[in-house]
């Protein structure tokens, strides 16, 4: 399917496990971005990629590990689950840098942490 | 304090009712998004604006860039709009989006 994918779209799991949630867009976009939302904060950015092979930290990276190897593919790790990470997690993807592209979202991933 | 602020948080109307979602924002900007969050969780791009005024079927964004301040408008009202309609501004020199917390809107039939 053309577009933003994310999988799975909900997830439980302990503290302290390692999950990984998946993001794959296929429009060739430059950057990616992934986002956390959570109640009284708005969309809170966690990392950013502006090509393949190229990531950068967001505003609350902490926990958190991507990679991009591929440029359709922005998979995020949290490495050893805590239950502040229970959250919906958003992926995006803009076609080029340029602050009047449009940026797409991905349907989203609900992640609960017991 | 946010660098993002709207208003109001929640929003209860009546269908047909002229609706009116305000964002103002601390940072210098070139352009600002106006989001839209599904009930269900999508979010889906409403407007991107840098200066004066656009529209979109029943929806108008305007931005005042010197007053830092940005209007979304919804004519005639309807249940449909009900959801999270979503500020974000891209600071000067920066690709990332600062987002506001979301305005609630139910519009009631």
């Amino acid at each position: 399917d053309a577009g933003i994918t994310q999988s799975p779209r909900y997830k439980i799991t302990e503290t302290g496990r390692q999950v990984t949630l998946m993001c794959h867009q296929t429009w060739s976009h430059s950057y990616m971005f992934w986002y956390r939302q959570d109640l009284g904060h708005g969309l809170r950015l966690i990392y950013y990629s502006a090509a393949a092979d190229i990531t950068d930290k967001g505003e609350v990276p902490d926990g958190y590990v991507v990679s991009r190897s591929k440029t359709e593919n922005f998979p995020l790790t949290l490495e050893s689950a805590t239950r502040s990470q229970t959250s919906v997690y958003f992926c995006a993807s803009r076609f080029a840098p340029g602050l009047y592209n449009e940026q797409f979202f991905g349907p989203g991933t609900r992640l609960t942490v017991l | 304090k946010n660098e993002v602020e709207q208003s109001p948080q929640n929003l209860t109307a009546q269908e047909g009712e002229f609706i009116t979602i305000n964002c103002s924002y601390s940072v210098g900007i070139s352009a600002l998004h106006w989001l839209q969050q599904h009930p269900g969780g999508g979010i889906v791009s409403l407007f991107m604006l840098s200066s004066g005024k656009k529209k979109h079927g029943r929806l108008i964004a305007t931005i005042n860039i010197q007053e830092k301040h940005s209007s979304l408008h919804i004519t005639a009202s309807h249940p449909r709009d009900s959801a999270v309609y979503i500020c974000a501004v891209p600071p000067f020199g920066n690709e990332k989006l600062t987002f506001g917390t979301g305005t609630r809107l139910t519009i009631i039939p």
